[in-house]
């Protein structure tokens, strides 16, 4: 079991706006450590979405956003893409493992 | 262009032995920590090791302690990832991925650029 816990799955129509958790705890998020949030298409690598909590490399759409507070961070995708359909992922630093640590990733259907 | 490409990946039995490598390109290797990531067939990713930008420090998941050994060549822009003792849940596909440049290391590690991957299988 992942030490960041994500939903399985979200979706969303079209032009919608969905937003994906990732719920930590005391020793990762909620110590301060720097969330980032990749995006995985069907058959690719991974891609990093937001790094830093909140920054998006260049490139990457402003459509995508990241925030964090407490032991939670949060990746918002604004009008939605049929190309947004993908897996989402988060991570941080677990200080209690010492260790790199993804969430279980997110599904996201565009209906 | 940054560039990240693993070679390597086999089938090999349990208890077996396989040596993954990663050779990079576009970029100032010796500046950055880097890391292999795991993805097992169907599921999510797993951080399996980082290697400091002078190969001082290294860290390992705990499944892989004892098992896996993580090195890097900056004369030769290369990464690798020797893996022994292989199980069955080993099997993956491994991907390099380029770490944070900054001092903090694992405690702020980011993935900016990956490789394809490599596929290693482990089975009889």
């Amino acid at each position: 079991q992942s030490v960041l816990t994500q939903s399985p799955s979200v979706s969303g129509a079209p032009g919608q706006r969905v937003t994906i958790s990732c719920t930590g705890s005391s020793s990762n998020i909620g110590a301060g450590y720097e969330v980032h949030w990749y995006q995985q298409l069907p058959g690719a690598a991974p891609k990093l979405l937001i790094y830093g909590d909140i920054h998006r490399p260049s490139g990457v759409p402003d459509r995508f956003s990241g925030s964090k507070s407490g032991t939670s961070a949060s990746l918002a995708i604004t009008g939605l893409q049929a190309d947004d359909e993908a897996d989402y992922y988060c991570q941080s630093y677990d200080s209690s493992l010492s260790d790199v640590v993804f969430g279980g990733g997110t599904k996201l259907t565009v209906l | 262009e940054v560039q990240l490409v693993e070679s390597g990946g086999d089938l090999v039995q349990p208890g077996g032995s396989l040596r993954l490598s990663c050779a990079a390109s576009g970029f100032t290797f010796s500046r950055y920590w880097m890391s292999w990531v795991r993805q097992a067939p169907g599921k999510g990713l797993e951080w399996v090791a980082n290697i400091k930008q002078d190969g001082s420090e290294k860290h390992y998941v705990a499944s892989v302690k004892g098992r896996f050994t993580i090195s890097r060549d900056n004369a030769k822009n290369s990464l690798s990832l020797q893996m022994n003792s292989l199980k069955a849940e080993d099997t993956a596909i491994y991907y390099c991925a380029r770490d944070t440049l900054r001092s903090c290391g694992g405690e702020c590690s980011s993935f900016d650029y990956w490789g394809q991957g490599a596929l290693a299988t482990v089975s009889s």
